[in-house]
């Protein structure tokens, strides 16, 4: 069973388009973080959202934690090719444990 | 600063082998973590360490062990290697719920 769902799980799009990807749980999370992937390398931290109800905004992408701090989604506005790479997101239990989402895997095509 | 560093980059070992994947950082961060990621299941917690002589069991902790005798250094080790350990490993360490993640390691079981 998966604690944070993601959706979607593949997303290739035009550059130029705007797209939103979802972070979904039913367990209640203190922070979400966002990560991105690029292929062969690991995950680099994008942000950190903590407040129910939060919006972060880091250039082109927004960033935003649910009211009840379950779900999360982030917003990309005029997605470019620089843009590919894997979502992910993440959160702490009550312990020291993190615990990731199975991905979004975003292709923008030029 | 050279931030996570992992050994090897590559591996491939026979069934029962054992071996050690080795982790350093030089950000002075008292957690650290070892993940693995499968395809469609994002990264899965194997063992973390909130400092030096503390560790503890993540997800998925079976066949595989840790220690923590500096700051610095978070060394996993696989004790009898198998087939379903074949994945890519990544090291992190961290502060404050955010995570900087190594290059990573794949590992092969045949």
């Amino acid at each position: 069973t998966q604690l944070l769902e993601q959706s979607p799980q593949f997303l290739s799009i035009q550059e130029g388009e705007n797209l939103t990807v979802y972070c979904n749980s039913s367990s209640v999370f203190s922070s979400l973080q966002w990560y991105r992937q690029e292929p062969g390398e690991g995950p680099v931290l994008l942000v950190t959202v903590v407040t129910g109800g939060e919006v972060k905004k880091l250039k082109r992408l927004t960033f935003q934690f649910g009211d009840a701090r379950k779900d999360s989604s982030l917003h990309i506005t005029a997605a470019q090719p620089g843009d590919t790479g894997l979502y992910l997101c993440a959160g702490p239990n009550t312990g020291n444990q993190f615990y990731f989402g199975t991905g979004t895997s975003l292709t923008v095509i030029p | 600063n050279a931030g996570v560093t992992q050994t090897p980059k590559f591996q491939v070992l026979k069934t029962g082998q054992s071996m050690t994947l080795q982790c350093a950082q030089d950000m002075n961060h008292e957690y650290m973590s070892w993940y693995r990621q499968d395809p469609g299941m994002g990264l899965r917690l194997i063992h973390y360490s909130v400092g030096a002589g503390i560790t503890d069991q993540g997800e998925v902790p079976n066949g595989y062990n840790v220690s923590r005798s500096t700051t610095e250094d978070f060394p996993l080790r696989l004790l009898s290697a198998a087939p379903s350990q074949t994945s890519v490993y990544f090291c992190a360490s961290g502060q404050s719920y955010e995570q900087y993640f190594g290059p990573g390691t794949r590992l092969t079981v045949t």
